[in-house]
């Protein structure tokens, strides 16, 4: 069985400073992982992926994740966050079998303060 | 142009009651899903359909009943409401197919309020 923990259930930051959400995950087998946004009143939306290939991913808004093997983890960073960033986060897993059914994390509460 | 809807929105309604949530998507995907999400934001999966039929049901109260007409469309019936049934639901889908192994995103609608009173 594959699981996901989100080590942090709220961070609060200041706008324009850095930021980090930590995302550990556990399976047996190859997975993929995903990073989802939830702005408010709305529902997920992708923000980048790892498939295969490089380890570290970007998104178009900033964000990136690095997938690392021995520590199992996808760590989702942002080297200066805007109020407008302010929003749930949620890691995601899959296999490549069982018609792609993810494991979602419970969330990270990302809250950007001017 | 929507690619996952959900109707309705908002859905308010009292103990004992029969509700149903529509959901469709014009993306032409093959596996579509119903999640809860509670009050702290948890996201748990109910079900999962591919290519209109079940291939995930987790524990949920067989008061919940989905309904697959097509491979566009994955209604989610809901007998005898209790209180405990208040939730965000969001239906999503995704390209994944039973006979093809690849890891595709999947795409959420924007979800329907329900609360039982």
């Amino acid at each position: 069985a594959q699981s996901v923990t989100q080590l942090d259930s709220q961070v609060p930051v200041f706008e324009e400073a850095p930021v980090e959400l930590r995302c550990n995950y556990s399976s047996s087998v190859s997975v993929y992982l995903f990073w989802y946004v939830q702005y408010p009143n709305q529902g997920l939306q992708l923000l980048l992926k790892y498939l295969s290939g490089s380890t570290l991913v970007e998104s178009i808004n900033g964000f990136e994740a690095e997938f690392n093997k021995s520590q199992t983890s996808f760590h989702l960073r942002k080297p200066s966050v805007h109020i407008s960033d302010t929003a749930e986060y949620f890691c995601a897993v899959s296999k490549n079998t069982n018609a792609g059914k993810s494991t979602f994390g419970d969330g990270t509460t990302l809250t950007v303060k001017p | 142009d929507t690619a996952v809807s959900q109707t309705p929105k908002y859905l308010v309604t009292q103990m004992g009651n029969d509700k149903s949530i529509k959901c469709e998507q014009n993306l032409g995907h093959d596996t579509m899903y119903w999640y809860k999400q509670d009050s702290k934001k948890f996201l748990k999966i109910m079900f999962s359909y591919n290519n209109k039929e079940l291939i995930i049901n987790e524990t949920v109260p067989n008061r919940f009943s989905p309904k697959s007409p097509d491979k566009a469309h994955l209604n989610l019936h809901i007998n005898s409401l209790e209180l405990g049934d208040s939730a965000v639901y969001f239906c999503a889908s995704s390209q994944n197919r039973l006979d093809f192994t690849g890891a595709y995103e999947q795409y959420f609608g924007p979800g329907t309020r329900l609360t039982v009173t």
